[in-house]
């Protein structure tokens, strides 16, 4: 049982590249999340999908696109990079989305945009 | 609106002494909490989350929390720091579909 697995778990980029992430999850959740974390900013979400063939925008989508695959799998797209948008990029999931759910978090994908 | 606020973005302690990592919450409805720790170059994992069965929540590698009504907050204490303690501490407060961090404490350890 792996989890929440992202990949890559490094990416350098230059300006306007674009590039997707990609997140997969085994434990059959329902709700899956894309944040990204900066020093001093905590974590802040980017979009959700709370089921399969659904997604929402978070507190930062600028940018990003996101497509639920399946169940198991949910992708995050840079369409066009920005310095703006080097960060460290986590990926989540929940069972269900409810209040008591915890969440489960990827490893990371730590992006530089030169 | 829900809100989450952590107490110091760093806290400094030397190994054996007293951790505590304080976290006010605001919320219109029942409040479920939940601490989360970030090992240096990983994701975050959960360490304890409270769901109103009782409010000293033991959770793991030697951490509790108290959940306190009357001061809206949920402080993460630890009796002894050891070494390994040293990470990212995240509170979160539990929404539906999307919950909400506080902004992380860095708890520092030294020998």
């Amino acid at each position: 049982n792996a989890g929440v697995t992202q990949t890559p778990k490094f990416q350098v980029l230059k300006t306007g590249q674009s590039m997707t992430l990609q997140c997969a999850q085994d434990m059959n959740h329902n709700s899956m999340y894309w944040y990204r974390q900066d020093p001093g900013m905590g974590l802040r979400l980017i979009y959700y999908s709370a089921s399969e063939g659904t997604t929402d925008k978070g507190e930062v989508p600028n940018g990003y696109n996101v497509s639920r695959l399946n169940k198991r799998e949910f992708s995050l797209r840079l369409e066009s990079a920005a310095p703006s948008q080097t960060s460290v990029y986590f990926c989540a999931s929940t069972k269900t989305g409810e209040l008591t759910d915890t969440q489960y978090f990827g490893p990371g994908t730590r992006l530089t945009v030169l | 609106a829900q809100s989450v606020t952590q107490l110091g973005s760093h806290v400094s302690v030397s190994e054996g002494a007293l951790v505590l990592l304080r976290c006010n919450y605001s919320s219109s409805v029942p409040p479920y909490l939940f601490w989360y720790v970030q090992y240096p170059n990983q994701g975050l994992q959960l360490l304890l989350k409270y769901t109103s069965a009782a409010t000293l929540v033991k959770g793991i590698n030697g951490f509790e929390a108290e959940f306190k009504k009357s001061e809206t907050s949920f402080h993460l204490t630890k009796p002894s720091a050891h070494m390994s303690d040293a990470a990212e501490y995240f509170c979160a407060l539990g929404g539906s579909y999307i919950p909400t961090f506080g902004r992380g404490t860095s708890l520092i350890v030294h020998p």
